[in-house]
């Protein structure tokens, strides 16, 4: 079955402008969870969504927003872009219900470059 | 504050080595995970650890939860270029369900 696609790849942005990324998780999967992959801080964990609702949410700030949609897809929008939000995002679907032990299903993320 | 650290953070070893990377908190876990990452894509899941001091093996790599649930191990023997990748750690401290990462250990295999 299809993985998980995100969208777009890869974009730049200059500072100030906002963004809005795309993630359509594994057909099936109602849990999506976005993570910010960046050298120097690693994996940080951003917000979980599932059945719409957000179930969990990470040390961000505001600018940092999410929704997810009744199909499971979701989307993650940043505001007032500054320099430091270039990194790697990650979305990363789930069966919610295996718990803790569930197996996260990343795509392959979305490069942002903030200049 | 990180709870999940990794060591070490680098590791450059030549094929044919074994070697061991570490993942370790404070905190206690339910369980733990190891992920693998390569260029240009995303982490795929290795193995789940569940029990304390539970060893699972997968071909040359052996992992193992700590007694104690706060720490665990990922050991390569034989180590082959195709090893090169970021392993990662992740889990949720108990009583939690949010799923937070290690540190990372980048490994490079070289032929």
């Amino acid at each position: 079955k299809a993985g998980v696609t995100q969208t777009p790849r890869y974009l730049i942005k200059t500072r100030g402008q906002q963004v809005t990324l795309s993630c359509s998780p594994i057909s099936g999967h109602r849990s999506v969870s976005w993570y910010q992959q960046t050298p120097g801080q690693g994996l940080q964990f951003l917000f979980e969504y599932f059945s719409e609702t957000q179930r969990n949410k990470g040390n961000f700030p505001g600018r940092f927003s999410g929704r997810q949609f009744s199909n499971s897809r979701s989307e993650m929008n940043v505001s007032t872009l500054e320099l430091g939000d270039s990194a790697l995002y990650l979305c990363a679907s789930s069966h919610w219900l295996d718990g803790n032990t569930g197996e996260l299903f990343f795509g392959e993320g979305s490069r942002l470059t903030v200049l | 504050t990180q709870l999940l650290e990794q060591s070490p953070q680098f590791l450059s070893i030549q094929e044919g080595e074994n070697l061991t990377v570490y993942c370790n908190s404070s905190s206690v876990f339910s369980s733990l995970q190891w992920y693998r990452q390569e260029p240009g894509e995303g982490p795929v899941l290795l193995v789940t650890v569940v029990t304390g001091g539970e060893v699972k093996k997968l071909k040359r790599l052996t992992f193992q939860f700590g007694d104690a649930r706060k720490d665990s191990s990922l050991h390569i023997t034989a180590a082959q270029p195709g090893d090169t990748g970021l392993y990662l750690c992740a889990g949720a401290p108990y009583n939690t369900d949010k799923l937070i990462f290690g540190t990372g250990t980048r490994l490079q295999v070289f032929p």
